[in-house]
C-alpha cells in the first residue's frame, strides 16, 4: 500500500488570488503521477498525467510539475475563478494501480 | 464520445439488503476499474477487469463484494449484505490497452451508496 498525501485539506481563496497545493507520494515503485479535478456527482476530470522528473504541464491558468527523486508535485492555479472551485485529486501509479490522496478541496470566494 | 456511466447515481439501502452497482466502460475499453472513496478518505482501488477476467481483486474489503464482467463488456458490483461501512461513493474507470506506463484513466461519475 502506498501512501500519497495532499496538503492542505482545504483551501479558501479570494477570486483572482494565485494558489497551490502539494501531493507528496513514495518516489520507490514510480510510473506516473495523475492529477484530477472533480466536483461532487460528477467525473473527476483529468488534469495532468506526469511521468519524468522535472516534467512541467500546462493548462490554461493551471500548472503542474513534478519532482521524483523527492516524491512530489505541485499544482498551480493562477488568477482562480469561481469555476476552480472543486476538489483536486493526485494518484501515484505503480505500474496498473493508483494510489489516490485524500484530495485538496478548494473554495474561490467571488 | 461518450464517457463512463454508471447507474444509479444515487442508492439508500437498509443494512442487510443488496444492491447492484452498475459501469459501462468506454467503449473499446479492455480494462475497468472499481474504486470505492469513504467520506473524507482517500479513493481506493477495489478491482481491475482486463476484457472479462479480473486481474487484480486485492482491494475488495470482503466476499461480500461481488464483481462481474460477463462479456467483457459493462460491468456490475454486488454487495450483499450491505454494512453501514459500505456506504461510500463507488468509481468505475476505464482505460484503452496499456501501452507505456501511464495508463490514463477515465472515471465514472460514480455511485453514492448510503447504508442505513
Amino acid at each position: 500500500i502506498l501512501n500519497v498525501e495532499q496538503s492542505p485539506q482545504s483551501l479558501h481563496v479570494q477570486e483572482g488570488d494565485s494558489t497551490n497545493f502539494t501531493c507528496s507520494f513514495p518516489s520507490s515503485n514510480f510510473y506516473a503521477l495523475h492529477w484530477y479535478r472533480w466536483e461532487t456527482a460528477k467525473s473527476p476530470e483529468a488534469l495532468f498525467v506526469m511521468t519524468l522528473n522535472g516534467d512541467e504541464k500546462k493548462k490554461g491558468r493551471i500548472s503542474a510539475t513534478l519532482n521524483t527523486k523527492e516524491g512530489y508535485s505541485y499544482l498551480y492555479i493562477k488568477g482562480s475563478q469561481p469555476e476552480d472551485s472543486a476538489t483536486y485529486l493526485c494518484a501515484s501509479n505503480t505500474g496498473n494501480q493508483f494510489y489516490f490522496g485524500t484530495g485538496t478541496s478548494l473554495t474561490v470566494i467571488p | 464520445e461518450a464517457g463512463v456511466t454508471q447507474f444509479p447515481s444515487h442508492s439508500v439501502i437498509e443494512k442487510g439488503q443488496t444492491v447492484t452497482l452498475r459501469c459501462d466502460p468506454i467503449s473499446g475499453h479492455d480494462n475497468l476499474y472499481w474504486y470505492r472513496r469513504v467520506m473524507g478518505k482517500e479513493i481506493k482501488f477495489l478491482l481491475h477487469f482486463v476484457k472479462e477476467s479480473k486481474q487484480d481483486e486485492s482491494g475488495m474489503p470482503n466476499n461480500r463484494f461481488l464483481a462481474e464482467r460477463t462479456g467483457g463488456t459493462y460491468s456490475t458490483l454486488k454487495v450483499q449484505p450491505a454494512e453501514l461501512e459500505d456506504s461510500g461513493v463507488y468509481f468505475c474507470a476505464s482505460s484503452q490497452k496499456l501501452f507505456g506506463r501511464t495508463g490514463e484513466q477515465f472515471f465514472g461519475p460514480g455511485t453514492r451508496l448510503t447504508v442505513l
